[in-house]
């Protein structure tokens, strides 16, 4: 079956610090990876994604993420952390077989201490 | 300053109650989706609709109605509600249903009592 796992409910980082939102994959193909970031009481922002090409893709606010297929895994991440990266974060795949479909992650938590 | 709004941002209503939820998106997309937020939970896709056309029906009770009279505007009508029924519920678009990103809209936070 198709999944996308998040395996961290919440990540704590002192501000400047690395952070580092891992996701993992299992999905049939070619996937698309993306990641979005949801403020409180705000929908999801789209971030980054992977589509083909280069295995480390850039996106907003200064994040990142590396596609490593052997590990089946789309990590997040940043090398410098701000108090102002404190949110959800979900990852989604997207994949085709007879129709496109797209599944999220349960979200994690990131909360960045100054 | 998203391309996708919904109204209202916050509902709160009976279980007898008939609401509605909008959704409009400005980006000229093709496909529309209703997302289900509640908390501690995945994301629930609700409903997809690609150039006005249902492509997508995700067992979800028939209290709850999809209308997309034109590519831009997603309703959401809602009907004896249960208050497990409260969520957020985010509406979605993308350039077409088969490729890319969703950008979502702020969401309606519903409380049903």
């Amino acid at each position: 079956a198709q999944s996308v796992a998040q395996p961290e409910d919440q990540v704590n980082v002192a501000e400047g610090n690395p952070l580092t939102v891992k996701c993992t994959y299992s999905v049939s193909g070619n996937p698309y990876l993306f990641w979005y970031v949801q403020y409180p009481n705000r929908g999801l922002q789209f971030l980054l994604k992977y589509i083909t090409g280069d295995n480390l893709v850039k996106g907003s606010y200064g994040f990142e993420a590396e596609f490593n297929k052997s590990q089946t895994s789309f990590h997040l991440k940043k090398p410098s952390a701000l108090v102002s990266d404190s949110a959800l974060y979900f990852c989604a795949v997207r994949w085709y077989s007879s129709a496109s479909k797209i599944i999220f992650g349960s979200g994690t938590r990131l909360s960045i201490r100054p | 300053e998203t391309g996708v709004t919904q109204t209202p941002r916050h509902l709160v209503m009976g279980m007898t109650n008939k609401k509605s939820l909008k959704c409009e998106q400005h980006l000229g997309h093709n496909a529309m989706y209703w997302y289900k937020q509640s908390a501690k939970k995945p994301l629930e896709l609700m409903f997809v609709y690609s150039l006005e056309e249902r492509v997508e029906n995700n067992s979800v009770p028939s209290r709850f109605s999809p209308e997309c009279p034109n590519s831009s505007h997603l309703f959401l009508h809602l009907h004896t509600l249960q208050p497990e029924d409260s969520a957020l519920y985010l509406c979605a678009s993308s350039q077409d249903q088969n490729t890319g990103e969703l950008f979502f809209g702020e969401g309606s936070r519903l409380t049903v009592l």
